[in-house]
């Protein structure tokens, strides 16, 4: 049973398409959230929603564009892509304040 | 700052202890955590300390925390060659943010 799944687990595309990243957990979770992680493998925060409602952007681009249809999805669609969104993205859950649980990642990759 | 600082690489003989340090900024973190990232996965748990306690131990794993230097580490002991991976600490920095470090490379030489 996976907790956390992604789909889909590769993606590549050429730069201007517009694409999405699917996010399912079962776990029960309140909170959920986006990460991106570079090349060097930094790890930063895109989005948390709790209860599908956006509680933090971090100055992300408003090409990314999260939506949550309910507690157990939150999807990720980027508009307009760039060179500069190669990078594997992480799809994670958690209770509030708790210990996260990470998706196996998507990775991106524009051409 | 933001930034959770941590040594990029490190490399033990299996068999020895391997201790990964991590600084971190937020001295009104309620958790601190510790996450393996295998290649081609996601992250997933190692352990945690809640910020009143200054040692856990879990099995192979302990954790130390010196509130006052804003120091985490962690020491795996007898490392074996599957304990190669990507460490990362974070700490809750707000209900609902979680700040990574910069991940410390762990190569365990047969």
């Amino acid at each position: 049973d996976t907790a956390v799944s992604q789909t889909p687990k590769y993606l590549v595309t050429q730069m201007g398409n517009d694409k999405s990243i699917k996010c399912e957990q079962n776990l029960g979770h309140d909170t959920m959230y986006w990460y991106k992680q570079d090349s060097k493998k930094f790890l930063k925060i895109m989005f948390s929603y709790n209860n599908k409602e956006l509680i933090i952007n971090e100055t992300v681009p408003n090409r990314f564009s999260p939506k949550s249809p309910d507690k157990a999805h939150l999807n990720l669609h980027i508009n307009s892509l760039e060179l500069g969104d190669s990078a594997v993205y992480f799809c994670a859950s958690s209770r509030v304040s708790d210990e996260q649980y990470f998706g196996p990642g998507t990775r991106l990759t524009v051409t | 700052g933001e930034d959770v600082e941590q040594s990029l690489f490190l490399s033990v003989r299996e068999g020895d202890s391997s201790v990964i340090n991590c600084t971190y900024t937020d001295s009104s973190s309620t958790y601190l955590y510790w996450y393996k990232q295998e290649p081609g996965a996601g992250l997933q748990l190692l352990t945690y300390i809640f910020s009143n306690m200054d040692m856990k131990q879990d099995q192979r794993l302990t954790v130390l925390l010196n509130k006052k230097d804003k120091h985490l580490s962690l020491r795996i002991a007898d490392t074996q060659t599957g304990d190669s991976a990507i460490y990362f600490c974070a700490e809750s920095a707000g209900t609902y943010k979680y700040i990574f470090g910069t991940g410390t490379r762990l190569k365990v030489l047969a």
